[in-house]
């Protein structure tokens, strides 16, 4: 099983600002995701994470605002960009084990709160 | 259209009760993956289960069951012996597709808060 780290686990930002989050896998993977969470809601498809290639963004989510770098199979980040109160939310990064189990992984988020 | 309806927002059930979390999916692909994961206050996701489209019986994984009926397109998630521990959202999601190709993304449900009672 893939264990993955975020960082950082927490932080609290000024509007306006930026922030870039660091996932870190500790073994090689295809896919990695990026998540949103907004408080009391489920979890949404940020963009997947191509290793070497822009990220693939789902509908209502734009590079400019949410860029992505995946510069190798175990490492990726997501900045939160120009940060506004609406950003405030939980980001997960996740995984999915193309093995046998095709488990999907998550790691342990990133709570941001934007004043 | 909701590809995974959770109909359930929150649930109480009294420890040691068994309880069910329904989840019903829609898809046209042939195959695909359901998973359930738990989620308590600390925010991680807690893997639980996972049922694939051509298994044939039920998964389980200790006190955790899946409920899969494919002509019904549900899934729903039995807990066994609830323990107090287990209070948590648990949240169904379906992949569709196959992992190495194709639009392989993966969709939550809104998730059901599960309380148990001592």
């Amino acid at each position: 099983s893939a264990v993955i780290s975020q960082k950082p686990s927490r932080d609290i930002c000024q509007r306006g600002t930026s922030l870039t989050i660091q996932c870190q896998v500790d073994s090689q993977v295809t896919m990695m995701f990026w998540y949103r969470q907004q408080p009391g809601q489920s979890l949404t498809l940020i963009a997947t994470a191509n290793q070497g290639s822009e990220a693939t963004y789902e509908s209502g989510f734009v590079i400019d605002k949410f860029p992505i770098s995946r510069p190798n199979l175990t490492f990726s980040t997501l900045t939160v960009s120009n940060m506004s109160p609406e950003d405030s939310s939980i980001y997960l990064c996740s995984v999915l084990d193309g093995g046998v189990s095709n488990e999907q992984f998550f790691g342990p988020g990133t709570r941001l709160t934007v004043l | 259209a909701q590809k995974i309806t959770q109909t359930q927002p929150g649930m109480f059930v009294q420890e040691k009760e068994a309880v069910t979390l329904d989840c019903t999916y829609d898809t046209s692909d042939q195959s695909y993956g359901l998973f359930w994961y738990k989620q308590p206050s600390s925010g991680e996701m807690i893997f639980l289960i996972y049922q694939g489209s051509y298994d044939e019986q039920n998964a389980t994984e200790g006190r955790y069951s899946l409920n899969f009926q494919k002509a019904r397109k549900s899934a729903n998630l039995v807990i066994s012996a609830s323990q107090l521990g287990d209070s948590a959202m648990y949240f169904c999601a379906m992949r569709e597709g196959l992992p190495s190709g194709g639009s392989y993304i993966p969709t939550f449900g809104r998730g059901t808060s599960l309380i148990v009672h001592p």
